[in-house]
């Protein structure tokens, strides 16, 4: 079984422009979350799709954005540059059957990451 | 508000020794834990979680943990390091009793096995 797979690996911008990261859960998994990285903020939540909708949201400015695909795929966006959000960016997928339930239980499968640097 | 607090940014531990990287948390409700392991320029591996039941767990690799309500902690254990376990391990915890979804990570330990 295929695991999470992030594209692309790596990418290097620079302050101002805009980036797209892409990721294809686990065949069957329907959420996507997406985290950020840093060595200084460690991993922080993004955001996570179910269903082609956002459900959460966590603390990131308006410039970090998202959505999920009818196959259960996901962007992110990334608009104005600053050199801060130089990251690795990690999405998640999870087998969620439902919003709540003894079935779901959070548990989250990891693609390797998008690093992206800014300069 | 969940939170997760990994105390020591680095453990050392030679090949053969039993480990214990530690993690405290701290959730409203009955918690959803979890560890995960990170290699270098990867992404995070599931290693074993605990949702309910037994309050040993085990997982990958010959991992595991305990589940300590009273003292709410969830220190990950292994009877024998490998010089191969040295990577960078991450607690994590959800309270589904509160209806928020995303998992809350701690800051990390560095596991680091000399051989």
């Amino acid at each position: 079984k295929a695991g999470v797979t992030q594209t692309p690996r790596y990418l290097i911008k620079t302050r101002g422009q805009q980036v797209t990261l892409s990721c294809s859960p686990i065949s069957g998994h329907r959420s996507v979350s997406w985290y950020q990285q840093t060595p200084g903020q460690g991993l922080q939540f993004l955001f996570e799709y179910f269903s082609e909708t956002q459900r959460n949201k966590g603390n990131f400015p308006g410039r970090f954005s998202g959505r999920q695909f009818s196959n259960s795929r996901s962007e992110m966006n990334v608009s104005t540059l600053e050199l801060g959000d130089s990251a690795l960016y990690l999405c998640a997928s999870s087998l969620a059957l439902s919003l709540a339930g003894p079935t779901n239980t959070g548990e989250l499968f990891f693609g390797e990451g998008s690093r992206l640097t800014v300069l | 508000a969940q939170s997760v607090a990994q105390p020591e940014d680095q453990v050392n531990v030679a090949e053969g020794n039993p480990l214990t990287v530690k993690c405290t948390y701290s959730v409203s409700g009955n918690p959803y834990l979890f560890w995960y392991v990170q290699y270098p320029n990867r992404g995070l591996q599931f290693l074993l979680k605990y949702i309910t039941g037994d309050n040993l767990v085990k997982g990958s690799y010959g991992f595991e943990a305990e589940f300590n309500k009273s003292q709410t902690s969830f220190h990950l254990k292994k009877p024998s390091a490998l010089v191969s376990d040295s990577a960078l391990y991450f607690c994590a915890v959800r309270a589904p009793d509160t209806g928020r979804r995303a998992l809350t990570f701690g800051s990390g330990t560095r596991l680091q096995v000399q051989p």
